[in-house]
């Protein structure tokens, strides 16, 4: 198995664009987490899926973020308007015990 | 509620030393525990595990024991290498959630 994919690897842009991460779970995997790590902050939970369907989405920051799982393959997390508080990793994990993707280093400008 | 407290790093020990990073937890019944490793650069990974009181974990020289009477899953090994430097994650889930506490990370570095 390829363990989880996350695209893309690197991300720039500009304050005000969309900002779309992709990710595909390991398969057979139920649940997908999304997390957001920084110095400041360290590591945080934006939201979790199981069977497709959000469970908890208490760590999304505000309404400029949100996460769709359409499939059991295949989940995005989209920052509109992004701003320069939004530089970041993100990092995508499935299954009960967490394999994590090698994340998405965003920087907002 | 469930939390989980680690030391604070960052720590740095020579190479052989003998390595220990607390670990103490906070949570409802007998939650699973865990230690994550991050490398420079890459998401974390699954170190060990322990599902139930006086559980072991172990893999790659790294050693845990879960201890409900303290409420501890310290993290050991008897010889560091300068390829363990990075970060170490200690974790639980509890019983009944499938949501992952994690503690807020201690940094390791090993100098040659």
């Amino acid at each position: 198995d390829a363990g989880v994919i996350q695209s893309p690897r690197h991300e720039v842009t500009e304050m005000g664009q969309e900002v779309t991460l992709r990710c595909k779970p390991i398969s057979g995997h139920n649940s997908l987490f999304w997390y957001r790590q920084t110095m400041m902050r360290g590591l945080e939970l934006l939201i979790y899926f199981n069977n497709n369907v959000p469970i908890d989405d208490s760590g999304m920051p505000e309404d400029r973020f949100s996460a769709k799982m359409p499939n059991a393959s295949f989940s995005t997390l989209k920052i509109q308007p992004s701003e320069p508080r939004d530089s970041a990793v993100y990092f995508c994990a499935s299954g009960y015990e967490q394999f994590f993707g090698p994340g998405t280093r965003l920087t907002v400008l | 509620g469930n939390s989980v407290t680690q030391m604070e790093g960052p720590v740095t020990l020579s190479e052989e030393a003998f390595l220990t990073i607390n670990c103490t937890y906070t949570a409802t019944g007998y939650p699973s525990l865990f230690w994550y490793v991050q490398y420079p650069g890459e998401g974390l990974q699954l170190l060990l595990k322990a599902t139930k009181a006086d559980d072991k974990g172990s893999n790659k020289g790294f050693e845990a024991t879960y201890r409900k009477e303290t409420t501890s899953f310290h993290l050991e090994k008897g010889s560091v290498q300068v390829s363990d430097s990075a970060v170490y994650f200690c974790a639980l889930i509890p019983r009944s959630a499938s949501k992952i506490i994690f503690g807020s990370g201690t940094r390791l570095s090993i100098r040659p």
